[in-house]
């Protein structure tokens, strides 16, 4: 079965600092994209960016460029999302994504069609 | 940076249709992905490539695009379809996926 396995929640205190997981199962991971999102609390998704584990080609969104860094280990098909410094505004639950082609056609790659559980993060002091 | 449109809410009598619309600049000329989200849930892709479903999608959702708007119908809504709704695309002149704000579908 194609599916992306998130790490587990995470509480965490103002100032440290965090990796989170995305594991991949059942299909070629280091060829296709993989997408990060941020939900905070009652609000809607945002999309943070996305990485290419093959060559770690990343594009990071403007409001996250310099916030977060994105990274993948190619040998255990693993993609991480890291903050060096969390913030309180940091609290949210973090989906990543793919585009590999399960339900659909693979023709244009340009939908997400298999998403993460999500790992919800909690900064407070 | 490119933006895609979607009005906050949206509301629909059950069995009624409901229209969520999508809009952005040369939109006419990028492929459209819609997915629904339930509060506790990930998103799920309802619509790609415009007006395709994936394997499992009801009938009921329905994708369409004129000119530089997308519009994804649900028809014979039904309690179940509420849902936030959001549109995406793959914006080739940056190299970056954009998604839309947001619609929240209230089945009244």
């Amino acid at each position: 079965e194609v599916q992306l396995v998130q790490s587990g929640a995470e509480v965490k205190q103002p100032g440290e600092s965090l990796k989170i997981s995305c594991k991949g199962f059942g299909y070629d991971f280091t060829n296709y994209w993989i997408g990060w999102a941020r939900q905070r609390p009652g609000k809607g998704l945002e999309w943070m960016g996305i990485i290419f584990p093959s060559d770690s080609d990343i594009r990071y969104r403007p409001s996250f460029q310099g916030q977060v860094t994105f990274s993948a280990d190619k040998s255990i098909s693993t993609a991480y999302l890291q903050w060096n410094t969390l913030k309180a505004s940091d609290t949210a639950t973090y989906y990543c994504a793919t585009n590999y082609c399960s339900r659909i056609s693979c023709y244009s790659l340009q939908a997400f069609d298999i998403w993460g559980q999500g790992t919800v993060v909690t900064v407070s002091s | 940076s490119y933006v895609l449109t979607q009005p906050p809410s949206v509301s629909v009598a059950p069995g009624q249709t409901a229209k969520i619309t999508c809009a952005g600049n040369n939109l006419a000329n990028k492929r459209v992905n819609w997915y629904l989200q339930k509060p506790g849930q990930a998103p799920l892709l309802v619509v790609y490539d415009d007006r395709d479903r994936p394997s499992g999608i009801p009938e009921r959702f329905s994708g369409s695009k004129s000119g530089n708007t997308a519009t994804l119908s649900v028809s014979r809504a039904e309690a179940g379809d509420e849902a936030d709704y959001y549109c995406q695309v793959w914006d080739n002149d940056s190299g970056h996926v954009i998604f839309g704000g947001g619609t929240k579908v209230t089945v009244l």
